[in-house]
């Protein structure tokens, strides 16, 4: 069973364009961070949101925290070419002293100049 | 600084064939975790070290894995008598995060670029 289901799975787009990307459960989190993944790399954390409504601002990337903390999304304006990626959300669950994340699918950006 | 290494990058293998996977953490961080990647399927957890603590070994899929630390830095991950469906990309990640009961502590783990693994 999936924890986090990211939409969409893919998206194209043209530079210039907007759009929004979504990481819903319906567990509760501590927290909540994105990454970014290029090919041949390892994921890079972009973001940790922590209050439920926390709305985080990276440039041209806006992060949502879902009231609850459950959901999130990513919000890219005027998408450019250097965008293209895979976008990861991951949930923080703390266990006792543990700390784990559990990952969404994935949403891969390609932004077509 | 140096950032998280891991060796080989590719690896082929046969059906049946042990692999080892190294990981080469941040120096001074004291969690390590095991991922897997698989098509379609997102990161998959495996397992984690924090210091000298017994590992969290429950996102191991079966007995043919297995994953040490010496030292408290360097990994290995070994996957015994291999299956096609192992084919993956086993990503490592290193935090400086210590044990904590603080529900609201965050963390950054850091990841290594990978090690392809390919099962014929």
């Amino acid at each position: 069973t999936q924890l986090l289901e990211q939409s969409p799975q893919f998206l194209s787009i043209q530079e210039g364009e907007n759009l929004t990307v979504y990481c819903n459960s319906s567990s509760v989190f501590s927290s909540l961070q994105w990454y970014r993944q290029e090919p041949g790399e390892g994921p890079v954390l972009l973001v940790t949101v922590v209050t439920g409504g926390e709305v985080k601002k990276l440039k041209r990337l806006t992060f949502q925290f879902g009231d609850a903390r459950k959901d999130s999304s990513l919000h890219i304006t005027a998408a450019q070419p250097g965008d293209t990626g895979l976008y990861l959300c991951a949930g923080v669950i703390l266990s006792g002293s543990n700390y784990k994340l559990t990952f969404g699918k994935g949403t891969l950006l390609t932004v077509n100049p | 600084g140096a950032g998280v290494s891991q060796s080989p990058s590719n690896k082929v293998t046969e059906k049946g064939k042990d692999v080892e996977l190294r990981c080469d953490p941040i120096s001074g961080h004291t969690a390590l975790y095991w991922y897997r990647q698989s098509l379609g399927q997102g990161l998959e957890f495996l397992i984690y070290f924090q210091g000298n603590s017994a590992p969290d070994k429950s996102g191991l899929p079966s007995d043919r894995f297995s994953a040490e630390r010496t030292g408290g830095s360097v990994s290995t991950l070994t996957i015994q008598r291999t299956q096609q469906e192992d084919s993956a990309v086993y990503l490592c990640a290193s935090s400086s995060r210590r044990r904590s009961r603080n529900l609201s502590s965050t963390d950054t783990q850091y990841f290594g670029p990978g090690t392809r693994l390919t099962v014929l």
